[in-house]
This record gives C-alpha cells, sequence and structure tokens, in this order.
C-alpha cells in the first residue's frame, strides 16, 4: 500500500508554546487528508478534512482557530496545535487519500505523533 | 446517524484458538468497511476491507471478515491467534473517505 510519514513521532512541548506535526504522502498525491485525534484508550476521532489548495473542514467541537491545519501541496499537510495545554495532550493521527473521479479510494494512515504538554 | 460499534471492548484467547471480533454498522446506504490493527503507540494498518462484491474478504495476516447486510454486521475472522496478534482492533467504515470509527477492541492472547 501506500506510505504517508508523519513526523514527529513524539514531541514534550510546554504549555502555551505551539507544535506543528506534519502528513506527508510519500509516493502518492493526496488530495485529501484527514486529521485525527485519540484519547488514550478511546477510538480516534475526526477532526479536520483538508483538501490541496483550500480551507480545512473542522467537525463540530473542533476549534479552528486552536488547530490550525495547512494543505499546500497535494503531498504535505500541517497541524499546528497553537497555545498548547496540557488537555491538548494526545495522539494525533493522519491520514491520506487520492480520489480517482467518482472512485472511493481507502485512506493510508502515518504512524501517529504523540503530544505531550507538560 | 451513520455509527460503527465494537460491542466487545476487550477480548482474550488462547494461542492458536479461533477468533471473531463484532462490528456492526449503521449506514443509509452499503458503506465502505474495514478493520485496522493498531499496537500499542503506533499508527493504524489496514488489515482488510470491503467496498463490493464478495461478502467474503480476505486480509493480511491470516485474517478474513464478512459482510453481512441482513445482520448490519462485518466481523473479523481469524481460524488460529497468535500471540503477535496481541493488539487493538478497530472497525471503521465511510462513504466518503473520512472514516468513523469503532471504540475499537483489545485482543490478549495467552499461552
Amino acid at each position: 500500500g501506500a506510505v504517508v510519514s508523519q513526523h514527529p513521532s513524539w514531541v514534550i512541548c510546554k504549555s502555551g508554546t505551539s507544535v506543528k506535526i506534519e502528513c506527508r504522502s510519500l509516493d502518492f498525491q493526496a488530495t485529501t487528508m484527514f486529521w485525527y485525534r485519540q484519547f488514550p484508550k478511546q477510538s480516534l476521532m475526526l477532526m479536520a478534512t483538508s483538501n490541496e489548495g483550500s480551507k480545512a473542514t473542522y467537525e463540530q467541537g473542533v476549534e479552528k482557530d486552536k488547530f490550525l491545519i495547512n494543505h499546500a501541496s497535494l503531498t504535505l499537510s500541517t497541524l499546528t496545535v497553537t497555545s498548547a495545554h496540557p488537555e491538548d495532550s494526545s495522539f494525533y493521527i493522519c491520514s491520506a487519500r487520492s480520489q480517482g473521479a467518482g472512485k472511493f479510494t481507502e485512506a493510508f494512515f502515518g504512524q501517529g505523533t504523540r503530544l505531550t504538554v507538560v | 446517524a451513520q455509527s460503527v460499534t465494537q460491542p466487545d471492548i476487550h477480548i482474550t484467547v488462547s494461542e492458536g484458538a479461533s477468533l471473531e471480533l463484532r462490528c456492526n454498522y449503521s449506514y443509509g446506504a452499503t458503506p465502505y468497511l474495514f478493520w485496522y490493527v493498531q499496537s500499542p503507540g503506533q499508527g493504524l494498518q489496514l488489515l482488510l476491507k470491503y467496498f463490493s462484491g464478495d461478502t467474503l474478504v480476505q486480509g493480511i495476516k491470516g485474517f478474513e471478515a464478512e459482510f453481512k447486510r441482513s445482520q448490519s454486521s462485518f466481523n473479523l475472522r481469524k481460524p488460529s491467534v497468535h500471540w503477535s496478534d496481541a493488539a487493538e482492533y478497530f472497525c471503521a467504515g465511510g462513504s466518503q473517505g473520512n472514516l468513523i470509527f469503532g471504540k475499537g477492541t483489545k485482543l490478549s492472547v495467552k499461552p
């Protein structure tokens, strides 16, 4: 399958600082990327969907000013957690999908980023 | 509302025994269905997927799943579990690419 690389794998930051997480599709062009958040021992919750070159669509309850998503190219999307607080500590996972016209294509997942805010 | 339900939070099986993990979905139309496996601290690995056609789907690592429309189910099975199969398993469904995940089933394997 296609490869999605997420960086960094883990990060520790101080409260009040911002952290950027990168999601790259290495061998395909990702027209759409998804960002998920996973709380300990819980399932993945979709945070936002981003299409290359347009603004991300956020799920209800997700603060778009806090979780900034940029999808400037067909191979890179970034999630920036601004003014991070301990409650933002979580496992963030991205997935990337290329889509043929009118056909659903599966999404491939990155390995995830463990964010710890202290 | 669309939903994916995994009724079992935690299952323990003996190595070599058979396994079935349950997944039920609720969608207006036939969804695309997936099973993923997640090891601790890792991302998700796709085990298998169902888009259409044959309702019995073969995946990697000896897993299979059967789509049963009448029961709105997509249960994951493996005839003989290995210790390395211990992980968290997620069923997911979607119709437009963004996936709705079940809460996951943690599989423990005892010697």
